[in-house]
């Protein structure tokens, strides 16, 4: 069964705006990380931001945030001020503390259009 | 060179060939990981090596054998494949498998697998 959900295929974006990017989860794991990563058009795919269960408080770094809300197992990502740049796949993963080898699960992913 | 490296970026095969990608780690990192990613689908796990043993085959054809003659360098030999078989194949590592607080993946470039 899928264990993460990410109900948006595409969004467009203008740039300068704020975009969330939707991302729920399933586990039965009381620990357990949570990961953003971006795939522009090249293919690499870039680690963005992480949070753990256990923390309490929202992560970010730079632009990104992460909107966690553990009793609804979701995940949010935040890019705030988006640029051109921003323009790529962007994909929700996550880690279970259960499944001791650290196997990551990715979401289908939502492909953000920046527009000018 | 730093990070995570694929050669080559992309390949182009004949059903009958054996090639082989490699994959290298500049970053000291005792786990490594294949993925493949097709079209419209999310990124499936292949193999998981920590510090040279393989952990995981992810139900894997035999057609796909990996190899991690140590913790920096990760092959995937590829023999007889089918069409279906091309896709996006990126090689990630982290620093260990165990425990949920970062242990981010970071990923190479990937190889642009084309099977005639």
């Amino acid at each position: 069964a899928q264990k993460i959900t990410q109900t948006q295929p595409g969004m467009f974006v203008q740039e300068k705006e704020a975009v969330t990017l939707d991302c729920t989860y399933d586990t039965s794991d009381q620990s357990y990380g949570l990961f953003w990563y971006k795939q522009p058009s090249s293919g690499e795919m870039i680690f963005l931001i992480y949070q753990g269960s256990y923390d309490e408080q929202n992560a970010t770094e730079g632009r990104y945030s992460l909107n966690f809300q553990k009793a609804r197992k979701s995940a949010n990502l935040v890019i705030s001020a988006s640029q051109l740049g921003d323009s790529a796949m962007y994909f929700c993963a996550m880690r279970e503390q259960g499944d001791s080898w650290g196997k990551f699960q990715f979401g289908a992913g939502t492909q953000v259009v920046v527009t000018p | 060179e730093t990070g995570v490296t694929q050669t080559p970026r992309h390949l182009v095969m004949g059903m009958t060939n054996k090639k082989s990608l490699k994959c290298e780690q500049h970053l000291g990192h005792n786990a490594m990981y294949w993925y493949k990613q097709s079209a419209k689908k999310p990124l499936e796990l292949m193999f998981v090596y920590s510090l040279e043993e393989r952990v995981e085959n992810n139900s894997v054809p035999s057609r796909f054998s990996p190899e991690c003659p140590n913790s920096s360098h990760l092959f995937l030999h590829l023999h007889t494949l089918q069409p279906e078989d091309s896709a996006l194949y990126l090689c990630a590592s982290s620093q260990d498998l165990f425990g949920t607080g970062g242990y981010e993946q970071y990923f190479g470039p990937g190889t642009r697998l084309t099977v005639t």
